[in-house]
């Protein structure tokens, strides 16, 4: 079974810390995806990679930044948390198919106080 | 670029009582269309997927969805629910990867 995890199911950070969220992944995908998801917006892509030290800007990239040293680690970086950054964060990957589905992770809820 | 519409942010429906989904897709050039379903403080597991072929396609749990190219649908039903079926479920579209899109979601609750 694919297996994507992610670092911590719940992080609780005050305005202004720098936030490392961590996802691995163990089926050797190539692509890899930070999504952020919020009640009644569904999941909006922040960044993604195809491949390592690869990135490319999904739809909100603001305050976001990413690293993919490893081709099984995807980071995504808060440089300064907000309060509107408040919300779960969800990790995925898949194969490069045009019809290959994307396997999540099981989310990390932030808090930003 | 492709989009989702979810019509129902909310679906409350009896235990064994049938229920549909809607979901219907905006896009110029020919679409994979996913469901995928979130149980609470989870993260998302695909029921199903069309990518060609049989306009009826089925997953797991018993949930099948129909695409319908002329009114660019793909609904989500179930003929008999159970408890546990509780949990918010997403449609989502590709057409090139990685750009797939989610609708907002639609929560499902199922009552005893």
């Amino acid at each position: 079974d694919v297996k994507v995890t992610q670092s911590s199911r719940y992080l609780v950070k005050r305005t202004g810390e720098k936030v490392f969220l961590e996802c691995v992944q163990d089926m050797d995908h190539e692509n890899m995806f930070w999504y952020r998801q919020d009640p009644g917006l569904g999941l909006r892509l922040i960044y993604f990679s195809y491949d390592v030290k690869m990135k490319e800007k999904g739809d909100i990239p603001e305050g976001y930044s990413v690293s993919r040293e490893k081709k099984e680690r995807f980071s995504l970086i808060l440089e300064s948390a907000s309060t509107n950054q408040t919300s779960m964060y969800l990790c995925a990957s898949s194969w490069t198919g045009d019809a290959d589905e994307q396997f999540f992770g099981p989310g990390t809820r932030l808090t930003v106080l | 670029a492709q989009s989702v519409t979810q019509l129902d942010s909310q679906v409350p429906v009896f235990e064994e009582a049938p229920v549909e989904l809607r979901c219907n897709y905006s896009s110029s050039v020919s679409v994979y269309l996913f469901w995928y379903v979130q149980y609470p403080n989870q993260g998302l597991q695909l029921l199903l997927k069309y990518l060609s072929g049989s306009t009826l396609v089925k997953g797991i749990n018993g949930f099948e969805a129909e695409f319908n190219k002329s009114q660019t649908s793909f609904h989500l039903r179930k003929p008999s629910v159970h408890i546990s079926d509780t949990a918010e479920y997403f449609c989502a579209v590709s057409v090139v990867q990685p750009d797939m899109r989610f609708g907002a979601g639609t929560r499902l609750t199922v009552k005893p």
